[in-house]
């Protein structure tokens, strides 16, 4: 079973950003918190990942609590591109993935 | 970077017949493979872990004489689905993994549509 937990649906208006949550509240020390989204009918893309820090890149931001019990993944400007589904993820070094329900998120135009 | 293929992109095929998929990372080398698949608005489920020149490791409930998994290259695994049936229609999705920010990370192939008929 997955051991994350996010709201199954979000909207949000084009150019605005996109806060999606995630709780992942008995995640061990030595597990990251990974995001992948999942655009209909293809295979899930990697977004970000994280252990302790927040962390930044092209795609998004990633904003992990300092007790690591919850994560907020943000995309800045939204675009319809983006609409998809947003899984979050907790892993450890055997890099097993086990997807939850995830978020859909539809972005409005 | 990181891409992974997969091949055939979608096939329909009789009952009782085999289907092999392929998955290659195009631009790195990857000592782990992942075989996922997905039921219509259902999440992925993870079907086995595939290292380069030994045995697959299948998740509990998984079928290992149904879904032969050959990891012949760091950057090829292939999946058969023997004797299909029409309950095997399923997205089937690999992941390779790959090092980024200091971590393995799985990236995936675009999955492949299996239709038995």
């Amino acid at each position: 079973d997955a051991k994350t937990t996010q709201p199954p649906s979000m909207d949000c208006a084009e150019g605005r950003a996109a806060n999606l949550p995630c709780n992942h509240s008995t995640i061990s020390g030595n597990e990251y918190v990974y995001w992948y989204r999942q655009i209909h009918s293809q295979g899930p893309q990697y977004i970000i990942h994280g252990l302790k820090n927040n962390e930044t890149n092209e795609m998004a931001s990633l904003i992990i609590t300092e007790d690591r019990k919850s994560s907020t993944l943000i995309l800045p400007h939204a675009t319809l591109r983006d609409t998809a589904v947003y899984y979050c993820i907790n892993a450890d070094s055997s890099y097993k993935l086990i997807f939850g329900s995830g978020t859909r998120l539809l972005v409005r135009p | 970077g990181a891409v992974v293929s997969q091949h055939p992109s979608w096939v329909i095929c009789k009952s009782g017949t085999s289907v092999k998929i392929e998955c290659r990372s195009l631009d790195f080398q990857a000592t782990t493979m992942f075989w996922y698949r997905q039921f219509p608005k259902q999440s992925l489920m993870l079907m086995a872990t595939s290292n380069e020149g030994s045995k697959a490791t299948y998740e509990q409930g998984v079928e290992k004489d149904k879904f032969l998994i050959n990891h012949a290259s760091l950057t090829l695994s292939t999946l058969t689905v023997t004797s299909a049936h029409p309950e095997d229609s399923s997205f089937y999705i690999c992941s390779a993994a790959a090092l980024a920010g200091g971590q393995e990370t799985q990236y995936f192939g675009p999955g492949t549509r299996l239709l038995v008929l």
